[in-house]
């Protein structure tokens, strides 16, 4: 099992433009969730996803959107790239509610 | 609401010392609680956990004891190496019910730990 895979590893992005950060998991799990964590700082969630077709938002959803059309795949999708969206974004799966997160190795993001 | 507050960093210590990492946690209900640890450039991966009140959690060293009474979740280690450096987030989690939007994990704010030579 490869677990939770994310592309890219780093991207740079002029403000404005729009990008996919793409995550995908190989375990099966149902649970799967967008966060971001700002240097020296903790996690934030961004949006979860409890099974296919169904998302939620999270702690700070302004500015990105997800989709999960299947239990494998989990994008998140920012639109018009601002500054305070540099950040480090994971992703992580469960196979359900309670159950420990495994996580992928981020995406470093950086919006100039 | 839920919430996980971890005892602020950097710590720094010596190799072969003791650690002790403080957390304690406001939840209702039983929620699980876990000890996560992120090495420089990766993603948080899980060190320990524990699930119920009195659970001792315990892997690489490390170990951590469910207090309901206290509400805490101490992350301990009696003799730490260079290879522990890294930051330690301390998280719960309600467990067994359904979905519900404020069933989520709760991550506290990270404990960056760094062990001298």
């Amino acid at each position: 099992n490869a677990g939770v895979t994310q592309t890219p590893k780093f991207r740079i992005l002029k403000i404005g433009q729009s990008m996919t950060l793409q995550c995908t998991q190989d375990m099966n799990h149902n649970y799967m969730y967008w966060y971001r964590q700002d240097p020296g700082m903790g996690l934030k969630l961004i949006y979860y996803s409890v099974g296919a077709g169904i998302t939620d938002k999270g702690e700070v959803p302004n500015g990105y959107n997800v989709s999960r059309s299947t239990t494998e795949d989990f994008p998140l999708r920012l639109e018009l790239a601002a500054p305070s969206q540099t950040s480090v974004y994971f992703c992580a799966s469960s196979p359900g509610e309670g159950f420990e997160q495994f996580f992928g190795p981020g995406t470093r993001l950086t919006v100039l | 609401g839920n919430s996980v507050t971890q005892m602020e960093g950097p710590v720094t210590l010596s190799e072969e010392a003791f650690l002790t990492i403080n957390c304690t946690y406001t939840a209702t209900g039983y929620p699980s609680l876990f000890w996560y640890v992120q090495y420089p450039g990766e993603g948080l991966q899980l060190l320990l956990k524990a699930t119920k009140a009195d659970d001792k959690g315990s892997n690489k060293g490390f170990e951590a004891t469910y207090r309901k009474e206290t509400t805490s979740f101490h992350l301990e280690k009696g003799s730490v190496q260079v290879s522990d450096s890294a930051v330690y987030f301390c998280a719960l989690s309600d467990s067994g019910r359904r979905y519900s939007s404020a069933s989520k994990i709760i991550f506290g704010s990270g404990t960056r730990l760094s062990i001298r030579p």
